[in-house]
C-alpha cells in the first residue's frame, strides 16, 4: 500500500528530445506526488509537484501528468538537454499525515549531446 | 542562506566502531528526516522526528540511533548492531510537523564506507 513503483531504471535520451518517466501507485490516500531531481553526490532536490485535483502541472521544460483513475503519473522533461542528465525520483505522500514521503526506486536519466 | 548542513561529507568506520552523522538546518523546520540511499533502490527511511525530544523509527532503523535535542539537529548514529553500513545518508527536514504533503529540504548527504 505504500510503495510506489517507477520506471525505467535507467533512460539515454539524445538532446532535444523528450524524456518520459512513470510511477504507479496504490495507495488512494495519496495526495501530494512530488518529483525530486539528484546530481551525483548531491542531495535531491524538489523539481515539481502536482496533487491530484489537475491532471496536469507544467514548469518550463517540466511536465507532470496524472491520472487519478489509473494511480499512475509521470513526468515529461522537452527539449531535453545534457544538463538534465540526472536521477529522477518520484514520490507520495499523506497531506496531514505524520507519515513521510514514499520514494520510487529513481531513473537514471543519460541526456547524449 | 538557509539550509541543511550535513557533515561530514566522508566518512570512514572501521568493523564494530559507532560513528555519528550530523545533520544540522537553520530553516526553523519542524519535522527532520533520515534516508538511507543504496544504488537502484531509491531511498529508505530510518528516522524521523516531528518535535524535539521526540523520534520515530522509520522502515530500516535496525542498527541505528537518533536524537533530538534542539529543534536545529538531528544527528544519526550507525551502531555496530548495523551489519552493511555502506551507503548515502542523506538528511532532510519539512516545515511542518505533519511531513505529508510538503516538499522535503536535503542535504548534501554524508558518504560512509566500512573499511
Amino acid at each position: 500500500q505504500q510503495q510506489v513503483k517507477q520506471s525505467p531504471q535507467s533512460l539515454i535520451v539524445q538532446k532535444g528530445g523528450i524524456s518520459i518517466i512513470n510511477c504507479a501507485y496504490e495507495n488512494t490516500a495519496f495526495d501530494y506526488f512530488p518529483w525530486y531531481q539528484q546530481f551525483p553526490g548531491k542531495g535531491p532536490a524538489l523539481l515539481i509537484a502536482i496533487r491530484p485535483d489537475v491532471s496536469e502541472k507544467k514548469e518550463g521544460r517540466f511536465t507532470i501528468s496524472f491520472n487519478k483513475s489509473a494511480k499512475q503519473f509521470s513526468l515529461h522533461i522537452m527539449d531535453s538537454q545534457p544538463g538534465d542528465s540526472a536521477t529522477y525520483f518520484c514520490a507520495a505522500s499523506i497531506t496531514g499525515s505524520a507519515r513521510q514521503l514514499t520514494f520510487g526506486s529513481g531513473t537514471q536519466l543519460t541526456v547524449l549531446p | 542562506d538557509g539550509g541543511i548542513t550535513q557533515s561530514p561529507k566522508y566518512l570512514f568506520r572501521k568493523e564494530g566502531q559507532n560513528v555519528t552523522l550530523s545533520c544540522e538546518q537553520n530553516l526553523n523546520h519542524d519535522a527532520m528526516y533520515w534516508y538511507r540511499q543504496d544504488p537502484g533502490q531509491g531511498l529508505r527511511l530510518i528516522y524521523y522526528s516531528q518535535i524535539v525530544n521526540d523520534f520515530q523509527k522509520g522502515d530500516i532503523a535496525e542498527g541505528y540511533s537518533v536524537s533530538r535535542e534542539k529543534k536545529e539537529s538531528f544527528p544519526l548514529t550507525v551502531t555496530s548492531a548495523q551489519k552493511n553500513p555502506t551507503a548515502f545518508y542523506l538528511c532532510a527536514s519539512t516545515p511542518v510537523r505533519t511531513g505529508g504533503g510538503y516538499g522535503y529540504t536535503f542535504g548534501s548527504g554524508t558518504r560512509l564506507t566500512v573499511v
